[in-house]
């Protein structure tokens, strides 16, 4: 079957723009993941889902960064007034239940000029 | 935080050689996940082991836990230049379901 998701693979935006960034998971997982990865790092968690609530978003850097599930399916993760430390790639992950194998979708390269 | 940290960072080995790389992590976990990652772009997931148990295998691949040392390790055998990856651990703390990964080992395999 179909894998995770994400759309755009790309992104280029100028300092100070609006950004969402979408994420199809597996269908029937009811858990979805949000992490942030840049060069040479180890992907950092931003925020997870458990169905269409956000059952942990302690990683969210601050209220710039704001995500969605409304139907617990499709994610969106939207950044508002971009800065250029938020170049990175982001990274979503999809899991059949809280606790179990996550699985990535190719991720989303962000470029904030 | 960091909570799980990878040893070494870097690992170069021949081809047929094994390959081990260590992850410690800082409190009581769920589970320990390792994944590899090609290209620093999507993560491949490769062991699951929970934190009752002890060892796993998955082919080439062997995954153990030691709890009361707080650590894991990833073997890989016979190795081969297509293992050539970033490794990463990821840990869930006990009562929590989100997952911190490490900094990772860069495995080179050299044919």
């Amino acid at each position: 079957g179909a894998g995770v998701s994400q759309t755009p693979s790309n992104k280029v935006t100028e300092k100070g723009k609006y950004v969402e960034l979408r994420c199809d998971p597996i269908s029937g997982h009811t858990a979805l993941y949000w992490y942030r990865q840049s060069l040479g790092q180890g992907p950092e968690f931003l925020i997870y889902f458990q169905g269409t609530g956000a059952a942990d978003d302690s990683g969210l850097p601050n209220d710039r960064f704001f995500a969605v599930r409304p139907e617990g399916s499709v994610s969106t993760l939207k950044i508002q007034r971009t800065e250029r430390g938020d170049s990175a790639v982001y990274l979503c992950a999809s899991s059949p239940a809280k606790g179990e194998t996550q699985y990535f979708g190719p991720g989303t390269r962000l470029l904030v000029l | 935080s960091q909570q799980g940290e990878e040893d070494p960072q870097a690992l170069s080995i021949q081809e047929g050689e094994n390959a081990t790389m260590n992850c410690s992590y800082k409190t009581s976990i769920n589970n320990l996940q390792w994944y590899r990652q090609n290209s620093g772009r999507g993560l491949v997931h490769l062991i699951l082991i929970r934190s009752n148990e002890r060892e796993k295998h998955s082919g080439r691949l062997r995954v153990t836990l030691d709890t009361s040392k707080k650590s894991s390790s990833l073997l890989i055998t016979a190795s081969r230049a297509a293992d050539t990856a970033s490794y990463f651990c990821a840990t869930s703390t006990s009562g929590t379901y989100k997952y911190i990964f490490g900094t990772g080992t860069r495995l080179k395999v050299l044919a």
